[in-house]
């Protein structure tokens, strides 16, 4: 089964600081997905990343960087010189074929959630 | 921007109702499935649905159902509410395997009393 851990519960950082948010996933499978979200009080998901297993590559985007360890099984969530409207909820997110119809099923992390203190 | 909406935005129902929820994706998006996000938790697969017919379900109840339709819209229909369906609902959809997950609609925030 797959499961998605976010130990971090609330993060309150003063803004510019850096922030790394973690996540560590459980999977058996070989090929999955994983993501990253961000939930603003209005509740819509935005959608982040998305990065397969086989990519162990780190990615840059702006101030986003993500570190995909397979070794730890982990997908770790940099914002770096944090502004006031980086203050959201975060999920990190792990997606994998499932069952004999082979959807593709996503199981969500509780969340982790940034206040950036002004 | 992500082409899904969802309506209604909020809905208060009682115990005992039925109620349906209403997602429209972009043409084309032939995949679309079903979340449930209680307060403070990340959200829960429901269903997918798959040109039409439901290809994957989670840990819920058969009072939990599904339509897609043709014009890419689809339904969530609950019956029987209980206290503890209270909860945002979102719906994502995709036009392929590359975009799966990547479209979410902004939710609608169902209260049960």
């Amino acid at each position: 089964a797959q499961k998605v851990t976010q130990a971090q519960t609330e993060i309150s950082v003063v803004e510019k600081e850096d922030v790394t948010l973690d996540c560590v996933y459980e999977t058996r499978d070989t090929t999955y997905y994983l993501f990253w979200y961000k939930q603003p009080p209005s509740g819509e998901l935005v959608f982040l990343i998305r990065r397969n297993s086989f990519d162990e590559q780190n990615e840059i985007s702006g101030r986003y960087s993500w570190n995909f360890q397979k070794s730890t099984s982990s997908f770790n969530f940099t914002i770096t010189a944090s502004q006031v409207v980086d203050s959201a909820v975060y999920f990190c997110a792990l997606s994998e074929v499932e069952g004999s119809g082979g959807y593709q099923k996503v199981t969500f992390g509780t969340g982790t959630k940034l206040q950036v203190i002004p | 921007e992500t082409g899904v909406t969802q309506s209604p935005t909020h809905l208060i129902k009682t115990r005992g109702q039925q109620v349906t929820l209403r997602c429209s994706s972009q043409s084309g998006h032939n995949t679309v499935s079903w979340y449930q996000q209680a307060l403070g938790q990340g959200p829960q697969f429901i269903f997918q649905y798959y040109r039409e017919e439901e290809n994957g379900r989670g840990n819920f109840p058969p009072r939990f159902s599904g339509l897609q339709f043709p014009n890419y819209s689809s339904e969530l229909n609950v019956n029987a509410l209980e206290l503890d369906d209270s909860a945002l609902y979102l719906c994502a959809s995709s036009l392929d395997p590359k975009t799966l997950f990547r479209f979410f609609g902004p939710g609608t925030r169902l209260t049960v009393l």
